[in-house]
């Protein structure tokens, strides 16, 4: 079965600086791959996914995502935090060719921004 | 355009009381996602539907959960008689399907926090 890992259950960062948030996943064929975010007391959005075709997918809100084969890895990254990105990011596999059946999230990883 | 609507926003119950948790997916969309939230376990897929047909209950704890589907437009959650570890948020979620192929974006409700004391 696929999974996927998440590296720290909590990262706090300053404003302004780097974010990276860790993935790696498990599959047996070509994953589909996806970043969450989920803002206090809300369901989950989209922030961006990959799909096969450029392994450096840009989304929402700054974000980017490099897919790396080698390293089995799907790190979320943004340049520059601001107090709005503090929320829980997940990072999710797809079990299927094509997209969103049985989505497996990972455990979530809490991001701060400090003042 | 409206989003997944989920009723309650907030339950609390005794134990073996029953609780049923409603979804209202996003018109047109064919697939339609339960999931459960805890800080222990994290985000569980319970059960989804297809068309309105469950395709994978293999998430669905034990016999006292169970999930309908009677029309495209409404879902329950069902937890019959409830405990206290059932306490947790509940997710719905729905996506637009192409025969096999999803379009990989699911559309989540704002979920359904559960009590059970």
């Amino acid at each position: 079965a696929q999974s996927v890992t998440q590296l720290g259950s909590h990262v706090s960062v300053s404003e302004g600086a780097l974010v990276l948030l860790r993935c790696n996943y498990s599959s047996s064929v070509p994953p589909y791959l996806f970043w969450y975010v989920q803002y206090p007391n809300q369901g989950l959005q989209l922030l961006l996914k990959y799909t096969s075709a450029a392994t450096l997918v840009k989304g929402i809100n700054g974000f980017e995502a490099e897919f790396k084969k080698s390293e089995t890895s799907f790190h979320l990254t943004k340049p520059s935090a601001h107090m709005s990105d503090a929320a829980e990011y997940f990072c999710a596999v797809s079990e299927t060719q094509g997209g969103s059946e049985k989505l497996v999230f990972g455990k979530g990883t809490k991001l701060t921004v400090n003042p | 355009d409206a989003g997944v609507i989920q009723s309650p926003r907030h339950e609390v119950t005794e134990m073996g009381q029953e609780v049923t948790l409603r979804c209202k997916p996003i018109s047109g969309h064919d697939y339609l996602f339960w999931y459960r939230q805890t800080m222990m376990r994290g985000l569980e897929l319970l059960i989804y539907f297809n068309n309105n047909v469950p395709i994978d209950d293999s998430g669905m704890p034990e016999d006292r959960f169970s999930a309908k589907m009677p029309n495209a437009s409404f879902s329950t959650l069902k937890i019959q008689p409830s405990e206290p570890r059932d306490s947790a948020v509940y997710f719905c979620a729905s996506t637009r399907g192409s025969g096999r192929e999803t379009t990989g974006e699911l559309f989540f409700g704002e979920g359904s926090r559960l009590t059970v004391l």
